[in-house]
């Protein structure tokens, strides 16, 4: 029973580089969600998909591309890494209905030097 | 104002303690909330949904005052192994898709 699993749990890049992080659940839940949380700090939305085939902005999608694959996956893409992108990445996922929660994955921790 | 709001903390208390936390949040439309537990640099993790006449689980209790807009999160007991961060949780309006994470309360349990 995976839940949300997130590719990869570590990275370290370069300024410039670029680099996707992966996002799966297997709930089978209609929405899925990027969020990134810097030291001492609340998590804050990058991007979310309330359902296939949609996407939207959070609070902080400066820097940042998402796909919706498919119902199962979510990726995020950081097409120039910066070091204020420096952070570590919560991949969430939920059902539809209204009373239900979010699930999390063990995140992604991402340094940009 | 923030969307949802919550002490900081950190709330140092005693093995055995009763602690409480409380939570505020600006939209009345808001129907559903929850209290999540965040280990240092792990994933947040539900620890309970909270209902309009209250819920249990064990220590813990869970209790969501609409008119003042305020949910609450009452620990019996401390344990040790309760030192985390408790994130409130709210519905932003009436979206069933997404949630308002505040900024949590961290509790420290000492021997």
């Amino acid at each position: 029973n995976a839940g949300v699993t997130q590719t990869p749990k570590f990275q370290v890049l370069k300024t410039g580089q670029s680099m996707t992080l992966q996002c799966a659940q297997d709930m089978n839940h209609n929405s899925m969600y990027w969020y990134r949380q810097d030291p001492g700090m609340g998590l804050r939305l990058i991007y979310y998909s309330a359902s296939e085939g949609t996407t939207d902005k959070g609070e902080v999608p400066n820097g940042y591309n998402v796909s919706r694959l498919n119902k199962r996956e979510f990726s995020l893409r950081l097409e120039s890494a910066a070091p204020s992108q420096t952070s570590v990445y919560f991949c969430a996922s939920k059902e539809g209905q209204v009373n239900q929660p979010q699930h999390f994955g063990d995140g992604t921790r991402l340094s940009i030097l | 104002r923030k969307e949802v709001e919550q002490d900081p903390g950190p709330f140092n208390v005693p093995e055995g303690a009763t602690v409480a936390f409380n939570c505020t949040y600006s939209n009345s439309a808001s129907q559903s909330f929850f209290w999540y537990r965040q280990d240092c640099r792990k994933e947040p993790k539900l620890l309970m949904s909270v209902y309009s006449s209250g819920n249990e689980d064990g220590r813990f209790t869970a209790q969501l005052n609409r008119a003042s807009q305020y949910i609450s999160l009452l620990i019996r007991d401390s344990k040790l192994s309760d030192s985390a961060t408790y994130l409130c949780v709210v519905n932003e309006g009436d979206s069933s898709y997404k949630l308002i994470f505040g900024s949590g309360t961290r509790l420290l349990v000492r021997p």
